[in-house]
C-alpha cells in the first residue's frame, strides 16, 4: 500500500449538491494529481498542484476546484453536481524536483467512489 | 479524453500461461507507465520506461517502448491467480499529467 490516503471512501449525494473530497499526501512529497474515472474507463486527469498553485488541468469545467494546503494535502471540490459526476476519484502524489520534472512515479491512493442521484 | 488504445480489452489466460498486453499512443512522450487496479481500486504502480529506453524488465514484469510505432507492450511471465486486475498504460508527455489508456482486464485462471 501506499502512503496515500483519502476520504470518505463512499459518498452519495443528489444533483445539484456540492462536494469535497480529500487528500493525505505521501510523506515527502509535494504534487498531487486528481483523476476522475468512470466506470469501465481509464483515469481521466483533473488538475494538479505543486506548492499549493494548480500546474494543469485537464478537460473539466470550472466547477471541478482543487485546493493543496502547506502540508501538500488537498481537497477537490465540485459544485452542481451532475449525475455524470458519479465516478472513482482518485489522487495521487509524487516527489517533484527539477532534475526529475515528468519522469516521477505517482502513487495513488484507494479513491472515493461518488454517487450521484 | 484517452491517450490510446489497449489491446486486448480482456485476457483470460491459465495459471503458468505469459500473458501480454498492447497499448498504442498519438503523441510524443517523456515515459509511459504501466498500472494495475484491482476491482476498482488504487491504481499501483508497476513499471516506468522512458522515450530514451526500449526494453524494462521488473521481476516477472517485461516492458518493451517502440516510439517509432507509439506503441508499448507489457509482458507477464508465468502468470498466477494474483494477477487477475485490470491493466492500464499511461503515458507522461508534459508537466507530469498522467494519460491513461482504457485498460485491459486480466484474469488468470487456477
Amino acid at each position: 500500500e501506499t502512503g496515500v490516503t483519502q476520504s470518505p471512501t463512499h459518498l452519495i449525494k443528489t444533483r445539484g449538491q456540492q462536494v469535497t473530497l480529500r487528500c493525505s499526501s505521501q510523506s515527502g512529497h509535494n504534487t498531487v494529481s486528481w483523476y476522475q474515472q468512470a466506470l469501465g474507463q481509464g483515469p481521466q486527469f483533473i488538475f494538479q498542484y505543486y506548492r499549493e498553485e494548480e500546474n494543469g488541468r485537464g478537460n473539466f469545467p470550472p466547477r471541478f476546484s482543487g485546493l493543496q494546503f502547506p502540508n501538500y494535502s488537498s481537497e477537490l471540490n465540485v459544485n452542481a453536481l451532475e449525475l455524470d459526476d458519479s465516478a472513482l476519484y482518485l489522487c495521487a502524489s509524487s516527489r517533484t524536483s527539477g532534475a526529475t520534472w515528468g519522469h516521477e512515479t505517482q502513487y495513488f491512493g484507494p479513491g472515493t467512489r461518488l454517487l450521484v442521484l | 479524453s484517452q491517450q490510446g488504445e489497449e489491446d486486448p480489452q480482456a485476457l483470460s489466460i491459465q495459471e503458468g500461461e505469459n500473458a501480454t498486453m498492447n497499448c498504442s499512443y498519438k503523441t510524443s512522450i517523456n515515459n509511459l507507465q504501466w498500472y494495475r487496479q484491482n476491482s476498482g481500486r488504487g491504481l499501483v504502480h508497476l513499471i516506468l520506461i522512458r522515450s530514451n529506453e526500449r526494453e524494462k524488465h521488473s521481476g516477472r514484469l517485461r516492458v518493451t517502448l517502440d516510439t517509432s510505432k507509439k506503441s508499448s507492450s507489457l509482458l507477464i511471465t508465468a502468470s498466477r491467480a494474483a494477477d487477475t486486475a485490470s491493466y492500464f498504460c499511461a503515458t507522461v508527455s508534459q508537466g507530469g499529467k498522467l494519460i491513461f489508456g482504457q485498460g485491459t482486464e486480466l484474469s488468470v485462471k487456477p
